[in-house]
C-alpha cells in the first residue's frame, strides 16, 4: 500500500541554521500539507500546497518558512533560521482531494539546540 | 476560527469492552468534515473514521462508530470490542478551510489492557 515517507526521521541543528525537511507524498495525490506538533501540544496546521503553489497557510508559517515541490515527487519544508521554539515533530500529509482523507507520514523530529 | 477540544487526556479500557472518546468543536463553516485519526506508538497517523456534517446518519467503520450531534457540536468516537492494537493516541479533527487543512484536538491517549 502506498505510503507517505519523510526524511530524516530525526534532525538536530543549531539555532540560526537552515534545515530542509523532506517528504515524498503518495504519487497520485494533488494536495499536500505540513503540520507540526510541539511536544505535549496539539498537532497544528502550517501550510497547504496545491497546483505548485501555497493555497493556505497558518499564522505560524511566517517568512522563515517556505515549501517547494522541486521535482514532482518530493515536497520540502525549509526553515531558514531555526529558533529554539521550532523544536517539534513535523508531519507531512497528502490527499487526492481537499475533502478527502489525508495520509500522514511518520514525521521528522526536529531538535534545535 | 475553528477549535477542537478533547477533554480526556488519557483513558483506559479492558480488552473486549467498549469505550467512548469525547470531542467537541467549533466552526463557522456550514459544510465541513470531521475526522478521527489514530496514532499508534512510534507509527504514523491513520484515519479511523470520517463524518460529513450535512449527513445526519452517524458514520460507522467496523468496530468504530461516531455519535455526531451537530447542534451541540459534539463528535464522539465509540470503539466496540476493544483490542490491544487499539492502543494509541486518538485525535479528533475538523477541516478548517477551503483547502482541507485540519484543525486537531490535543488528543486522547487510549490504553487497552489485557
Amino acid at each position: 500500500e502506498p505510503e507517505v515517507t519523510q526524511t530524516p526521521s530525526h534532525q538536530v541543528t543549531q539555532m540560526g541554521q537552515e534545515v530542509i525537511l523532506r517528504c515524498v507524498p503518495i504519487s497520485n495525490h494533488l494536495y499536500f500539507y505540513w503540520y507540526r506538533q510541539i511536544l505535549g501540544q496539539k498537532v497544528e496546521f502550517l501550510v497547504s500546497f496545491y497546483n505548485n503553489e501555497i493555497s493556505e497557510k497558518s499564522e505560524i508559517f511566517d517568512d522563515q518558512f517556505s515549501v517547494e515541490r522541486p521535482d514532482g515527487s518530493n515536497f520540502t519544508l525549509k526553515i531558514r533560521s531555526t529558533k529554539l521554539e521550532d523544536s517539534a515533530m513535523y508531519f507531512c500529509a497528502s490527499g487526492r482531494d481537499y475533502m478527502d482523507e489525508q495520509f500522514f507520514g511518520p514525521g521528522t523530529r526536529l531538535t534545535v539546540l | 476560527a475553528q477549535t477542537v477540544t478533547q477533554s480526556q487526556p488519557e483513558m483506559s479500557v479492558q480488552e473486549a469492552e467498549t469505550v467512548t472518546l469525547s470531542c467537541t468543536y467549533d466552526t463557522s463553516e456550514n459544510n465541513y468534515y470531521l475526522f478521527w485519526y489514530k496514532q499508534p506508538p512510534s507509527r504514523q497517523m491513520i484515519l479511523v473514521i470520517r463524518q460529513e456534517a450535512y449527513k445526519q446518519q452517524n458514520a460507522t467503520e467496523n468496530r468504530f462508530s461516531v455519535n455526531f450531534q451537530k447542534a451541540a457540536k459534539s463528535f464522539s468516537l465509540k470503539i466496540s470490542d476493544s483490542q490491544l492494537g487499539d492502543t494509541a493516541m486518538y485525535f479528533c479533527a475538523v477541516d478548517g478551510g477551503s483547502q482541507g487543512n485540519l484543525i486537531f484536538g490535543k488528543g486522547t491517549k487510549l490504553s487497552v489492557k489485557p
